[in-house]
């Protein structure tokens, strides 16, 4: 199965700033999915990222707070703008392994001040 | 929401013992996953069983899925203090493309 290299693994951030989490994967893939986890909570999905097209957008994201970039098949980042302490999450990407189902980046956990 | 519910949100057992974890869901499903999660960090995937199959083994691990009741669950037999984590449902939903949608998770925690 794929494995991917997600970085950073953790940060401190300033209120006001962005933080942009990359996700490069061993092989080639078609989408990679971003999911955000706040605290406590489980995963919900941001975005699905196709390369060479926009991603797309779950209800209650919007590209100018999470843009996202695809250059290519195994590389992938997340952009959280105008960061303020209610962003404070772990982010994961994550790839699809078929019947093998699905594979998550370390995760980046960021903490906003 | 689309979010399943998992029950219990928490359990303490001990070493040996076996673990149970419930997960419901909402709308009909391709197939419905399991997920174990250290600490806050990337989740790690245990099981996927298809939206035509009721049982489904792994090792130590025991998932069942009823779609009638919109329903599985996941029996860890014999556990170890290793099997520590928090563990989620996730469903993909016909015709819902390759989106998993996460049921609300269950803390384990498995005592010497």
């Amino acid at each position: 199965s794929a494995v991917i290299s997600q970085k950073p693994s953790r940060d401190i951030c300033q209120r006001g700033t962005s933080l942009t989490i990359q996700c490069q994967v061993d092989s080639q893939v078609t989408m990679m999915f971003w999911y955000r986890q706040q605290p406590g909570q489980s995963l919900t999905l941001i975005a699905t990222a196709n390369q060479g097209s926009e991603a797309t957008y779950e209800s209650g994201f919007v590209i100018d707070k999470f843009p996202i970039s695809r250059p290519n098949l195994t590389f992938s980042t997340l952009t959280v703008s105008n960061l303020s302490p209610e962003d404070s999450s772990i982010y994961l990407c994550s790839v699809e392994q078929g019947w093998d189902g699905y594979t998550f980046g370390s995760g980046t956990r960021f903490t906003v001040v | 929401s689309q979010q399943g519910e998992e029950d219990p949100q928490a359990l303490s057992i001990q070493e040996g013992e076996n673990a149970t974890m419930n997960c419901s869901y909402k709308t009909s499903i391709n197939n419905l996953q399991w997920y174990r999660q250290n600490s806050g960090r990337g989740l790690v995937h245990l099981i996927l069983i298809r939206s035509n199959e009721r049982e489904k083994h792994s090792g130590r691990l025991r998932v069942t899925l009823d779609t009638s009741k919109k329903s599985s669950s996941l029996l860890i037999t014999a556990s170890r203090a290793a099997d520590t984590a928090s563990y989620f449902c996730a469903t993909a939903l016909t015709g819902g493309g390759n989106k998993l949608t996460f049921g609300t998770g269950t803390q384990l925690k498995v005592e010497l």
